[in-house]
């Protein structure tokens, strides 16, 4: 069975300071795995996601990830924390295989940025 | 371009009413979801529809029903509301891609429901 662990509750950086959000994925066979980011009161929306094309995976807002198969982590990193990325990420993976596309979610992260 | 669209938006409900959610998208997708969204859990799927005509059960379907009234709209209903179902709910949608999974889902704004 898949399943996805984000490693931190919560994550507090300083404004222009490096972003690390981790996550690790079980799953049995090669999986798709995204970052969504759901701002206050928001929906959630796409960051980036990885299809098994290149390991290091670019996003919007500056955000990027690399999928690392021997140590089945995905962790979303930023260079520089900006006030409006203050949200909750959720690390994703999709169970491979089927013509579903069912989303299995970890229990979120949620970074505040102190100016 | 509205995307994907819930009404509504927020809702109080007292225990052993009823009530159903609407979403519609504009997207041409052809698989629609319900999700709810409980502090500390993550999202977690209640019913999916791979496509018009067909619904499955995602990993919390008890209490819930859904119908797939055409390609654009897919609703849940509450039946007999409990305050466990208050929570914060969304649609979300998705092509399907060739591979059939890996495929984005873009979700709505979310419905608060509250049941006293």
């Amino acid at each position: 069975a898949q399943s996805v662990t984000q490693l931190d509750s919560h994550v507090s950086v300083s404004e222009g300071t490096p972003v690390l959000l981790r996550c690790n994925y079980s799953s049995s066979y090669s999986p798709s795995l995204f970052w969504y980011v759901q701002h206050p009161n928001k929906g959630l929306q796409l960051l980036l996601k990885y299809t098994s094309a290149a390991t290091l995976v670019k996003g919007i807002n500056g955000f990027e990830a690399e999928f690392k198969k021997s140590e089945t982590s995905f962790h979303l990193t930023k260079p520089s924390a900006h006030m409006s990325d203050a949200a909750e990420y959720f690390c994703v993976v999709t169970p491979s295989g089927g013509a579903t596309n069912k989303l299995i979610f970890g229990t979120g992260t949620l970074l505040a940025v102190q100016p | 371009n509205a995307g994907v669209t819930q009404t509504p938006k927020f809702q109080v409900l007292k225990t052993g009413q009823s009530m159903t959610l609407q979403c519609a998208q504009d997207m041409n997708h052809n698989s629609m979801y319900w999700y709810r969204q409980d502090p500390g859990m993550g999202l977690r799927l209640i019913y999916y529809s791979a496509s018009e005509g067909t619904t499955d059960k995602g990993e919390v379907p008890n209490g819930y029903n859904v119908s797939r009234l055409n390609k654009r709209e897919f609703s849940l209903r509450l039946e007999s509301a409990a305050p466990s179902q208050t929570s914060v709910y969304f649609c979300a949608s998705s092509p399907i891609s060739l591979q059939g999974y890996g495929d984005t889902q873009y979700f709505g704004p979310g419905t608060r429901l509250t049941v006293l």
